[in-house]
């Protein structure tokens, strides 16, 4: 089954634990990117990636870092966490970029206490 | 700054009738706009896109008008349904890069049997 994957799907944490959300796609897609969704806002883009090894800054990417180092996984990383990056997090694939329909993931519900 | 905006955080229809849901950007670069629709606990999916080449795109029940003077799209659900109930957001993406995404704030369809 084509499919993203994000984990974990769920976490509470403190301010200033490094943390990893992982994010797997299993469609051989070039494109991966990173989107937060918070009320009033919509969807922000964070990073996102055209291709291996290639990654660029989406509309929010303070405080936050990704790498893109093989083609299914795109992790995104928060060295130092901190409250206002409560939100909830999707992670994106497509075949070639935006113009393509992206698959994503079920999305990770991130507390920062 | 947001450069594509939804201003009717919801919007309430009778099944059967049309639903209209309405977007506006600013950023004259944009020349690519998608929409996607999102239920509770998923991610979103894709829905219709269109290129500033056209000013309509038409899929099934969905269709999608694109103003380019007014900066302006909307997005047609005829006959809405009480399964597209869901969040709808727009976004717009161009330029140099395809790889850049801006979504709108969203806007709530409640589709009432």
């Amino acid at each position: 089954e084509a499919q993203v994957t994000q984990n974990p799907r769920y976490l509470i944490t403190v301010t200033g634990k490094k943390l990893t959300v992982t994010c797997s796609q299993n469609m051989n897609h070039e494109y991966m990117s990173w989107y937060r969704q918070d009320p009033g806002l919509g969807l922000r883009q964070i990073y996102y990636s055209m291709n291996v090894e290639v990654t660029d800054k989406g509309d929010v990417p303070e405080g936050y870092k990704v790498s893109r180092k093989e083609k299914r996984n795109f992790p995104l990383i928060l060295e130092s966490p901190s409250p206002n990056q409560t939100s909830l997090y999707f992670c994106a694939s497509s075949w070639s970029g935006i113009n393509q329909p992206q698959h994503f993931g079920d999305g990770t519900r991130l507390s920062i206490l | 700054d947001q450069q594509v905006k939804q201003n009717s955080p919801s919007l309430s229809v009778q099944e059967g009738r049309i639903s209209i849901l309405n977007c506006d950007y600013t950023n004259s670069m944009f020349d690519y706009f998608l929409w996607y629709k999102k239920y509770p606990a998923e991610g979103p999916t894709f829905l219709i896109s269109i290129s500033s080449i056209k000013d309509k795109n038409e899929d099934g029940r969905f269709t999608v008008f694109l103003n380019k003077s007014a900066k302006h799209l909307s997005l047609h659900i005829v006959p809405s349904q009480p399964g597209d109930s869901a969040v709808y957001f727009c976004a717009g993406a161009g330029g140099t890069s395809y790889g850049k995404l801006t979504f709108g704030q969203g806007t709530i369809l409640t589709v009432h049997p």
